[in-house]
């Protein structure tokens, strides 16, 4: 049962180009995370979705960024108009559909190295 | 913000059982208790999870205070490859969105 896939795996982008990541979540996972970290951080919440919906977008920033999972293919994560801020590592994570009230774990892909230059 | 409270930093001997602290004062009744760990900069790696009682897998063993205001990752036989950022996070039980929430996490060497 393969992973969860993320590409490209590194990215390098100049200065308002646009960057598309894309995450392919494991087998039968019908929930994606997008989380970014900075250098040197912890990993930060982006956004929640579940097939055509977007649950829960509260990390997300409110401009340039939009993320979507279609009925068919992988999850992306668009930023439009990078700029030098957003060089991080964008992780993507899945897991199964749970009843509401009990514990799951999240499995993460190995990230896309974004670098805007 | 995290609500988790963890070492910076710690060491152990290879061969020795490494135990990494989390202090959760303000957990409430709903909320897991999970590790994970991140190797160098790779995806954050799943390691167990409890809700009150103590749990063993083939990875770790989670010790949670009677009162769950703390618990204690213990790998049992650190290795070099155990090296990593390791990650306290509690979450809610009836949490819709599933978000987990990372703090800075302690940050192991296993030394040779």
């Amino acid at each position: 049962n393969a992973g969860v896939m993320q590409n490209p795996r590194h990215l390098v982008r100049r200065r308002g180009q646009e960057a598309r990541l894309r995450c392919s979540p494991m087998k039968g996972h019908s929930h994606v995370y997008w989380y970014r970290q900075l250098p040197e951080e912890g990993l930060k919440f982006m956004v929640y979705l579940q097939k055509e919906n977007i649950i829960d977008e509260s990390g997300m920033p409110k401009e340039r960024f939009s993320a979507e999972f279609p009925k068919e293919g992988p999850s992306i994560l668009r930023i439009q108009q990078v700029v030098r801020g957003d060089s991080a590592a964008y992780f993507c994570a899945s897991s199964p559909f749970v009843p509401s009230g009990n514990s799951y774990e999240q499995y993460f892909g190995p990230g896309t190295r974004l670098t805007v230059t | 913000d995290a609500k988790t409270t963890q070492p910076p930093s710690m060491d152990c001997a290879e061969g020795r059982a490494a135990n990494l602290p989390c202090n959760h004062s303000t957990i409430s009744g709903n909320e897991y208790v999970y590790w994970y760990r991140q190797i160098h900069s790779q995806g954050p790696q799943y390691i167990i999870h409890g809700l009150k009682n103590n749990e063993t897998n083939e990875m770790a063993s989670l010790i949670i205070t009677e009162d769950r205001k703390s618990s204690t990752l213990i790998l049992p036989h650190a290795t070099l490859r155990d090296t990593a950022v390791y990650y306290c996070i509690v979450r809610a039980r009836m949490d819709s969105s599933y978000k987990l929430i990372f703090g800075s996490g302690t940050r192991l060497l296993v030394r040779p």
